[in-house]
């Protein structure tokens, strides 16, 4: 049961243009959606966070956008530089008996042609 | 943001044979976390580790296999006993640094022959 989906595997994006990574879920209960980037031989790296009470968080080149009702989530990247290739992973944190549980999607791998 | 860091970073390992990972955090945390990601797919919960307490394990993942020890705030280890080629993953720890959200350490690549 894949609580969090990526459906897309890759983009491309040229240097300068928006990237829009999509993410779905299933679960209502969820609290928080996170997005990390991970390149290759590194662990993920946290981006951006969004609570489940809001629908839109901004981070510099990075916004979240969350819409509840369809439960589908997305990072917009924009200005898309080519240092932003990497594999983003959508997660989702909801808390169980007290402690945290993150569940993850399958990624999306950017490319970011210059 | 606080550090973690994993040793080792990548080992080649022979069926049969048992590897610790080390996970070091630089501020005390209450839960730690591990997690896999074999390859070409997305992270998965092994188990959480709590200090003074038994590591709770998620579906699939047994502590025979994947024994686990929390001796500190700011320490954890994972072992993977009696490998097999299956294996061979990313292997990372994460804590929570903040209330809500995980930070994760640069991972140990381990390729089982």
């Amino acid at each position: 049961d894949q609580q969090v989906k990526q459906n897309s595997p890759s983009l491309s994006v040229q240097e300068g243009r928006i990237s829009i990574l999509n993410c779905d879920y299933t679960n209502s209960m969820f609290d928080y959606f996170l997005w990390y980037k991970k390149y290759p031989a590194e662990g993920p790296t946290f981006l951006i966070s969004i609570s489940s009470i809001k629908d839109k968080n901004e981070d510099g080149r990075f916004t979240v956008f969350l819409n509840k009702s369809a439960k589908h989530l997305s990072l917009h990247i924009v200005p898309s530089q080519p240092g932003d290739s990497a594999v983003y992973f959508c997660a989702a944190l909801n808390r169980i008996r007290g402690y945290q549980k993150v569940t993850f999607g399958t990624g999306t791998k950017l490319q970011v042609i210059p | 943001s606080a550090v973690i860091s994993q040793k080792p970073s990548r080992d080649i390992c022979q069926r049969g044979t048992s590897l610790t990972i080390q996970c070091q955090v630089d501020s005390q945390v209450t839960m730690m976390f591990w997690y896999r990601q074999q390859p070409g797919q997305s992270l998965t919960l092994i188990a959480t580790a709590n200090q003074g307490s038994e590591a709770t394990y998620e579906s699939g993942f047994v502590i025979d296999k994947f024994p686990i020890s929390r001796p500190n705030l700011t320490f954890s280890t994972l072992t993977v006993s009696n490998m097999s080629p299956e294996d061979s993953s990313i292997y990372l720890c994460s804590a929570p640094l903040n209330a809500n959200t995980q930070y994760f350490g640069p991972g140990t690549r381990l390729t089982v022959l």
